[in-house]
């Protein structure tokens, strides 16, 4: 199935670095979302982003919509050892059954080391 | 927690077995969806719901499956015949809000290992 372009695929920090990430697809959508997940478990929503051009932030978290609605990154700030864990962006469109269903990257596995 | 409850986290079966999960969504909730992720790779649309009715299923959705929400509340997926290449987490996820609101919310999967 179709997946968006998210890089890098792993990062390997120190604590107290920022980190920047981001997704890219050929395709527009109306809605950039991220979740991280922590292993064995879904994935939890950090933040949503509804309008070409927002920037939203969550705490250490920012992350921006593209304006051409093809891409998004997400920033953390300052990293600390419970960042660690896999980031996926996900592009949401609406489809001709009226689900929204939402297309992910494959991800970005993120260590933190102390 | 989020709130969406999956049954059971974890099933080991024999290639050629049935198996059935249950996904129990926020309550308010009526969109409903099923997804499948592999190791290394985000989850996969698998299909949608709208109260009972399936409105879209992906092409991953082989005749061996069947996915059912009676009443519009909790959904169960079948798969019929499994295989190895069966063997992933398969995550339900419910959609509370509207628009700029809306939001997608997982629940913790149920991990199905095909032997």
């Amino acid at each position: 199935g179709q997946q968006l372009n998210q890089s890098p695929q792993s990062m390997f920090i120190q604590e107290g670095e920022d980190v920047s990430m981001n997704c890219t697809s050929s395709s527009i959508f109306n809605t950039w979302l991220w979740y991280k997940q922590d292993p064995g478990e879904g994935p939890v929503l950090l933040i949503a982003l509804y309008k070409a051009g927002e920037l939203t932030s969550n705490g250490r978290l920012t992350a921006q919509f593209g304006i051409t609605r093809k891409d998004s990154f997400l920033n953390i700030s300052a990293s600390i050892p419970s960042d660690v864990g896999i980031y996926f962006c996900a592009g949401q469109r609406r489809s001709q059954g009226g689900s929204e269903k939402l297309v992910f990257g494959k991800g970005t596995k993120l260590t933190v080391n102390p | 927690d989020t709130g969406v409850s999956q049954d059971p986290r974890h099933k080991i079966t024999k290639r050629g077995q049935n198996v059935t999960f249950r996904c129990d969504p926020i309550s308010e909730h009526n969109r409903l969806y099923w997804y499948r992720q592999t190791l290394g790779q985000g989850p996969e649309f698998l299909t949608y719901f709208q109260n009972e009715a399936q409105l879209e299923k992906s092409r991953l959705l082989s005749d061996r499956f069947s996915a059912e929400r009676p009443k519009g509340s909790f959904s169960t997926l079948e798969i019929q015949r499994t295989e190895q290449g069966d063997s992933a987490m398969y995550l339900c996820a419910t959609v509370g809000g509207w628009g700029t609101n809306e939001k997608l919310f997982f629940g913790s999967g149920t991990q199905l290992s095909v032997l």
